[in-house]
């Protein structure tokens, strides 16, 4: 199997709390995703980091990649209630093909 | 801003029955695919399209499962003989190139089998 295992499978926290999720996998990929899904409907794409870089940055959202490690981690600073959703992350890797490899996500919960 | 649509939103089918899951990807990509989701379960990769004929698929897409580009925008998904198991969460996603992009995803189809 590609992928490893996400943690924490939930996860509860405060507005206005920073939460940090975790995702590790397996083999060597050529980029990590993360993916945002609300109860019941599709996914969407919220940041791509390359197997080159070690941190990304897109608004609230930062990124962490270490390769070393087969590890990558999310933080959502400044949480808000609408935040509230579950968190994949997903790997590609060419010895795989171009798929989407899903990890088991986290269900984050922000309470306002 | 562009994004894949799907129809229908949810499909009630009896086991054994042909069902055809529709997607419309957005009109300038040209990478193609589907995921299911079975309920409290991954996201689980079926199959990629490209040029006209499937590039990977996965075990789980078997002799039951086809796709078909029929026309220019839209992409099928067609399940031959459902069984309950294929009850699911379709998601239809395109993608511009091949590598180092990120997939856009449809809303989903919710496939029940009874």
């Amino acid at each position: 199997s590609q992928q490893g295992e996400e943690d924490p499978q939930a996860l509860s926290i405060q507005e206005g709390e920073n939460a940090t999720m975790n995702c590790s996998y397996k083999t060597s990929i050529n980029n990590l995703q993360w993916y945002r899904q609300n109860s019941g409907r599709g996914l969407v794409h919220l940041i791509l980091i390359r197997s080159n870089e070690r941190e990304k940055h897109s608004g609230r959202l930062r990124v962490t990649l270490d390769t070393s490690k087969k590890s990558s981690s999310l933080l959502i600073t400044a949480s808000r209630a609408a935040d509230t959703a579950s968190y994949f992350c997903a790997t590609v890797s060419m010895e795989y093909g171009n798929k989407l490899v899903f990890g088991a996500g986290t269900i984050l919960r922000v309470k306002s | 801003e562009p994004e894949v649509t799907q129809t229908p939103s949810h499909q009630v089918t009896q086991m054994g029955q042909e069902v055809i899951l529709r997607c419309v990807p957005i009109s300038n990509h040209l990478y193609f695919y589907w995921y299911r989701q079975i309920l409290g379960q991954k996201v689980e990769f079926l199959v990629s399209f490209y040029n006209n004929e499937i590039s990977e698929k996965s075990e789980i897409f078997d002799d039951q499962f086809s796709v078909e580009r029929p026309d220019g925008s839209n992409f099928t998904l067609k399940i031959r003989s459902t069984k309950l198991e294929d009850s699911a969460m379709y998601f239809c996603a395109s993608s511009p190139r091949q590598a180092l992009v990120e997939q856009y995803f449809g809303p989903g189809t919710r496939l029940t089998v009874t």
